[in-house]
């Protein structure tokens, strides 16, 4: 039972490099969504999909790009990392909405952006 | 957006004792989870909630859907040792609804058992 599959565990990135953050789940879920942990701010959601070929903007977008071309898999990517995307990472599922289905989260991506 | 608050942000307790934390909401819910997250891993679902009033229970946790619909109360009993980790509550605005109906996460209550 893999579940919600993220990787890498742990990543340092230098100011302006580019990355994918690859999430993947195996339980057939329409609903996949990307959040940001930092402390004292809980988790707050970056980007949601729907379905395949569908994505749209959570509560703090910038700086970060989504694609669903596929039910298992939204891949996260920065496209030119800054210090303040330093955060600790966590790709999400859902077999329905956000709301009425239970959220399985992956195990985090620890992201450090020098 | 929305902001969720929960309180207390973190707490100390010896094994044994019971635990109380709250979360409070500037606006109405139709919907509250209380999740947990260890240490290094994802947060896991404990106890959702649907209905203003609602009490459910999961083993020695209860938690309560507030009657105003703008706080939740989660409730652990005879706390151990594997209690240890944050607790976050979540709720769903009613102006979320449908199939892209998004989440809004507290920002935690950090749980510590001493023996």
């Amino acid at each position: 039972n893999a579940g919600v599959t993220q990787t890498p565990k742990f990543q340092v990135l230098k100011t302006g490099q580019s990355m994918t953050l690859q999430c993947a789940q195996d339980m057939n879920h329409e609903y996949m969504s990307w959040y940001r942990q930092d402390p004292g701010m809980g988790l707050r959601l970056i980007h949601y999909s729907v379905g395949a070929g569908i994505t749209d903007q959570g509560e703090v977008p910038n700086g970060y790009n989504v694609s669903r071309s596929t039910t298992e898999d939204f891949p996260l990517r920065l496209l030119s990392a800054a210090p303040s995307q330093t955060s600790v990472y966590f790709c999400a599922s859902s077999y329905g909405s956000a709301g009425r289905s239970p959220l399985h989260f992956g195990n985090g991506t620890r992201l450090t952006v020098t | 957006g929305q902001q969720l608050n929960q309180s207390p942000q973190s707490m100390f307790i010896q094994e044994g004792e019971d635990v109380s934390m709250n979360c409070t909401s500037s606006s109405i819910f139709n919907t509250w989870l209380w999740y947990k997250q260890d240490p290094g891993e994802g947060p896991v679902l404990l106890i959702a909630l649907y209905k203003a009033g609602e009490l459910t229970s999961n083993g020695r946790l209860t938690a309560q859907f507030g009657i105003t619909r703008k706080d939740s109360f989660l409730n652990i009993s005879a706390s151990i040792p594997s209690d240890v980790g944050i607790y976050f509550c979540a709720g769903r605005s009613p102006k979320n609804t449908g199939t892209a109906s998004k989440l809004t996460f507290g920002t935690g209550t950090r749980l510590q058992v001493t023996l």
